[in-house]
């Protein structure tokens, strides 16, 4: 079955620690995302990556690091600069733009990091 | 900015009954929609689009209705199930701005039986 796998499903850190979340798709798609959802709040884009090899800042970057060396990897590093990072993340993925026009974006199941 | 608005938290309605949950938007840049259903502890799920150049797009029990010179659109689910329960966010892009969806806070919605 195709999908988007987000691993761990629960990550504790503890403070001063760099953290890095897996996003893996077997879909196929060229683009891949990543959200930050907290409590009462819409979520939030962190970073995004339209191909292999590059990337943009989304809304809230800051503190944030990510990668795209292959189609089907997009893991997202938390490292100790973001000063709030207890959140649930959640990585997404599309087929693209262009001809595609729109489509929607497909979900993981999430991880939910808390500091230790 | 919150340019994508669900100004209603929370909503209950009676099983059989119709939901209406609505959403604002601000940017008229925007030319296409979504409804997202998600459950606590797992990913949102995509439930229907609409595109800005239709007023209506149907799915089932899932009706999506936009209004561009109100800059609102609203979903309608008919009838409404217990397993509807959940928290719905709706979300816009713009097509030039490849890929980036601006999602609403979300609204929860409580289908009692």
């Amino acid at each position: 079955d195709g999908g988007i796998t987000q691993s761990p499903k629960y990550l504790f850190r503890k403070e001063g620690q760099n953290v890095t979340l897996s996003c893996e798709q077997n879909l196929n798609h060229d683009a891949m995302y990543w959200y930050r959802q907290d409590p009462g709040q819409g979520l939030r884009l962190i970073y995004y990556s339209q191909i292999v090899n590059d990337f943009q800042k989304g809304d809230i970057a800051e503190g944030y690091s990510v990668s795209r060396e292959k189609k089907e990897s997009f893991p997202l590093t938390v490292t100790s600069a973001q000063k709030n990072p207890t959140a649930f993340y959640l990585c997404a993925s599309s087929p693209g733009q262009g001809i595609f026009g729109n489509q929607p974006q497909h979900f993981g199941d999430g991880t939910r990091l808390s500091i230790l | 900015d919150q340019q994508v608005k669900q100004n209603s938290p929370s909503l209950s309605v009676q099983e059989g009954r119709i939901s209406i949950l609505n959403c604002d938007y601000t940017n008229s840049m925007f030319d296409y929609f979504l409804w997202y259903k998600k459950y606590p502890a797992e990913g949102p799920t995509f439930l229907i689009s609409i595109s800005s150049i239709k007023d209506k797009n149907e799915d089932g029990r899932f009706t999506v209705f936009l209004n561009k010179s109100a800059k609102h659109l609203s979903l309608h689910i008919v009838p409404s199930q217990p397993g509807d329960s959940a928290v719905y966010f709706c979300a816009a892009s713009q097509q030039s701005n490849t890929g980036k969806l601006i999602f609403g806070q979300g609204t929860t919605l409580q289908v009692k039986p």
